[in-house]
C-alpha cells in the first residue's frame, strides 16, 4: 500500500521569507499524481499545487513550487515570499493512476506558522 | 459553481443515536469520496463512488457505517449507532473520473461530536 510521510509536524517562517515543507512517499507504481493541500483554520481543504509523475518539470503556481525527485520519492513544497495568509496545515497527498485507485493518501500534515 | 456542499456543518449527538451526513458533489463530477479527519489518524478515506457505484469501502470502520449514492447529485454517510470515537470532521470530495488532473474538490466538512 502507498504511504506518505511528512516528517515536520511544525514549521515556522518569517513573513517575506522562504520555507520548504518536506514530503516523501512509498509506491511501486511508475505513474501517479502528487498534490499539496492547504487547510486553514476554517478547515476547508484547498488545492495548492499538483504534479504528474511522468513530468520531469517541477510544477509552479505563483509563489508555490515543488521539488519533485522521482527516484528519491520526494515531493517538497517551497513557499516564497511567505505571507500571513499562508499560515495553515499543509498536507501532501498521493493518488495512483490506475482505475480503482482514485483515492488520495494523505500525510499527517505540517503546521506552518508565519511570523510578522 | 457552488462547490461541494455538505450538511450539516456541525452535528452534536448522543451516543447510540443515528447520524446522517449529506453531500452534494459539483455538477458534472462523477467520482465522490468520503474522508474522515481525526487528530490521531489524520485524513483517511472511508469510501468512494464512481458513477454512483461504490468502488472502495475498505476504509469504512465497521458495520455501523454505511454510505449510499442514489443519484449523481447526492450521497449520504450514516452512522448507526454512533459512538464517542466517531467524533471527527467528515469531508466529502468530488472529481471528474478520468479528468486530466484528477484533482479532488473538497466540501467544507461536517464536524461531528458524539457525547
Amino acid at each position: 500500500a502507498q504511504t506518505v510521510t511528512q516528517s515536520q509536524p511544525e514549521m515556522s517562517v518569517q513573513e517575506a521569507e522562504t520555507v520548504t515543507l518536506s514530503c516523501t512517499y512509498d509506491t511501486s507504481e511508475s505513474d501517479y499524481y502528487l498534490f499539496w493541500y492547504k487547510q486553514p483554520p476554517s478547515r476547508q481543504m484547498i488545492l495548492v499545487i499538483r504534479q504528474e509523475a511522468y513530468k520531469q518539470q517541477n510544477a509552479t503556481e505563483n509563489r508555490f513550487s515543488v521539488n519533485f525527485q522521482k527516484a528519491a520519492k520526494s515531493f517538497s513544497l517551497k513557499i516564497s515570499d511567505s505571507q500571513l495568509g499562508d499560515a495553515a496545515m499543509y498536507f501532501c497527498a498521493y493518488r495512483g493512476s490506475q482505475g480503482g485507485s482514485e483515492k488520495l493518501v494523505f500525510g499527517k500534515g505540517t503546521k506552518l506558522t508565519v511570523n510578522p | 459553481d457552488a462547490g461541494v456542499i455538505q450538511s450539516p456543518r456541525h452535528e452534536v449527538t448522543e451516543m447510540g443515536q443515528e447520524v446522517t451526513l449529506r453531500c452534494k458533489p459539483i455538477s458534472g463530477h462523477n467520482s465522490l469520496f468520503w474522508y474522515r479527519q481525526t487528530m490521531m489518524r489524520g485524513l483517511e478515506l472511508l469510501i468512494y463512488f464512481n458513477n454512483n457505484v461504490p468502488i472502495d469501502d475498505s476504509g469504512m470502520p465497521e458495520d455501523r457505517f454505511s454510505a449510499k449514492m442514489p443519484n449523481a447529485s447526492f450521497s449520504t454517510l450514516k452512522i448507526q449507532p454512533s459512538e464517542p470515537r466517531d467524533s471527527a470532521v467528515y469531508f466529502c470530495a468530488s472529481s471528474v473520473l478520468g479528468g486530466h488532473y484528477y484533482e479532488q474538490y473538497f466540501g467544507p466538512g461536517t464536524r461531528l461530536t458524539v457525547t
